[in-house]
């Protein structure tokens, strides 16, 4: 059975730093991308970044570019999202989410999710 | 403002039809295939429709999605409550190298 389980998320203060865990299993995690999706409290969902299979292509949005860093580990089976420069507007729950298809680096749709991991951010 | 652009709200009778369009440009579902989300209250996403019309394995042919041009449509037939959820289109977006989605639409079954 495919299970993403996220970690990591809290309480921070505007400034601070969080780093964000993604525990894949039932699936072989080296062979997908993943990605990571936010949603806002009451507002709709956000795409933060994707990561292909063996980290060659890495992309993210516009909003987290240059403070937010997605990595994976294949021999953890672990993908991760370092925040840095929190922002207020970075508050939401973060769903780590695996690509549908091994050959395609993002946009085929992405068929497991996690449950989710919430961040604050708030003085 | 969200680049692929959802009526905010749908609703229907048990064992009807509903719609739900989904609009973007040629950068993103003009010449990218369109996924579609369902998300239960209180749960994670699930995806819905892959490469525009494709349903994943478990998705119930009530379930379908079409694409022409540069706009997109869910469609969901003999409507059930259990369909009442918020839905969001997707597309990755040449000129803006990201993922899009639309602001989703709350569907409500009457």
């Amino acid at each position: 059975e495919v299970q993403l389980v996220e970690s990591g998320g809290g309480l921070v203060k505007p400034g601070g730093s969080l780093r964000l865990s993604c525990a894949a299993s039932g699936f072989t995690f080296s062979s997908y991308s993943m990605n990571w999706v936010r949603q806002a409290p009451g507002k709709g969902l956000e795409w933060v970044s994707s990561i292909s299979s063996s980290s060659s292509y890495i992309y993210y949005a516009d909003s987290v570019k240059g403070r937010f860093t997605i990595s994976r580990d294949n021999a953890k089976n672990s993908l991760y999202l370092q925040m840095n420069s929190l922002r207020a507007e970075d508050t939401a729950v973060y769903y780590c989410a695996r690509e549908g298809d091994i050959v395609v680096v993002v946009g085929a749709g992405w068929d497991y999710w996690g449950q989710g991991t919430l961040v604050t951010v708030s003085s | 403002q969200s680049v692929l652009s959802q009526p905010p709200s749908a609703s229907g009778t048990p064992g009807q039809r509903v719609t739900i369009s989904c609009s973007g440009s040629s950068s993103n579902i003009g010449s990218n295939t369109v996924n579609w989300y369902q998300q239960l209250p209180g749960t994670a996403p699930k995806l819905l429709i892959y490469s525009n019309n494709q349903r994943p394995s478990g998705v119930p042919a009530r379930f379908s999605g079409s694409k022409s041009g540069t706009s997109a449509s869910l469609a969901i037939s003999g409507l059930q409550s259990e369909d009442e959820a918020d839905y969001y289109c997707a597309a990755w977006d040449d000129s803006l190298n990201a993922v899009v989605f639309g602001g989703g639409t709350k569907l409500t079954v009457l």
